[in-house]
């Protein structure tokens, strides 16, 4: 199954704003939106926000989601060093009767 | 809280079979499609099998289609995942996920090889 673009890695300040992109087709990201998991090392993915920018009690307001079109995007603002991670986004693909996730991207923060 | 705990993952030779089961709690199972991810060494998240609430429909990669079945016990708020003919590439952590995956269990280890 094909899979959702995102970039390998992004790299930032403390402090900064990162974001990251996901670009899939009309089929899933343009059809019901992206969910955003964030997988620190050793640590099973997490969610952060689903179809655009719900987010689950326990996520941070720093962690907003949106989307346009085929492609969702994620931003983190005030960066700090514990959001080092690694960030996937995932979605339902109504063609394939599937999950499909982007390769993940790897978040250094300087 | 919801918890999701998977259990049955080990060391297994190339063709050989294994049981995934994870347990979940603190939400009403059957109201929830489950699914399957897994997790190769150092590797992305790979979606491999879903089943709704009902445990109907269900829905394979083509990584496992033939190879793997997912099922479920509403009444025991339990889910498997029967793996067969396995080989050195099915070697990862197998999470079991609720619905938009939403919660996500601990993971099990699953190692094919000889």
């Amino acid at each position: 199954q094909a899979g959702l673009t995102q970039p390998p890695s992004v790299s930032k300040g403390l402090r900064q704003t990162a974001t990251i992109s996901c670009t899939g087709n009309r089929d899933n990201v343009g059809n019901q939106g992206a969910a955003w998991l964030q997988q620190r090392q050793g640590h099973p993915p997490r969610l952060l926000a689903y179809r655009d920018n719900n987010r689950p009690s326990g996520s941070s307001e720093r962690f907003s989601a949106s989307r346009s079109g085929n492609t969702a995007s994620l931003t983190i603002t005030g960066l700090q060093s514990e959001d080092e991670a690694n960030y996937y986004c995932s979605a339902w693909d109504s063609n394939l009767s599937a999950w499909v996730f982007g390769g993940g991207t790897k978040l250094t923060v300087l | 809280e919801v918890q999701l705990v998977e259990s049955g993952g080990g060391l297994v030779q190339p063709g050989g079979s294994l049981r995934l089961s994870c347990e979940a709690s603190g939400f009403t199972f059957s109201s929830f499609g489950m699914n399957w991810v897994r997790q190769a060494p150092g590797k992305g998240l790979e979606w491999i099998s879903h089943i709704s609430g009902s445990g109907s429909p269900i829905f394979y990669a083509d990584s496992v289609r033939g190879r793997f079945t997912i099922s479920r016990d509403n009444a025991k708020n339990s889910l498997y995942l029967q793996m067969s003919s396995l080989r050195a590439e099915d070697t990862a952590v197998y999470y079991c996920v609720r619905g938009v995956v939403d919660y996500w269990g601990q993971g099990a280890l699953v190692n094919v090889s000889s």
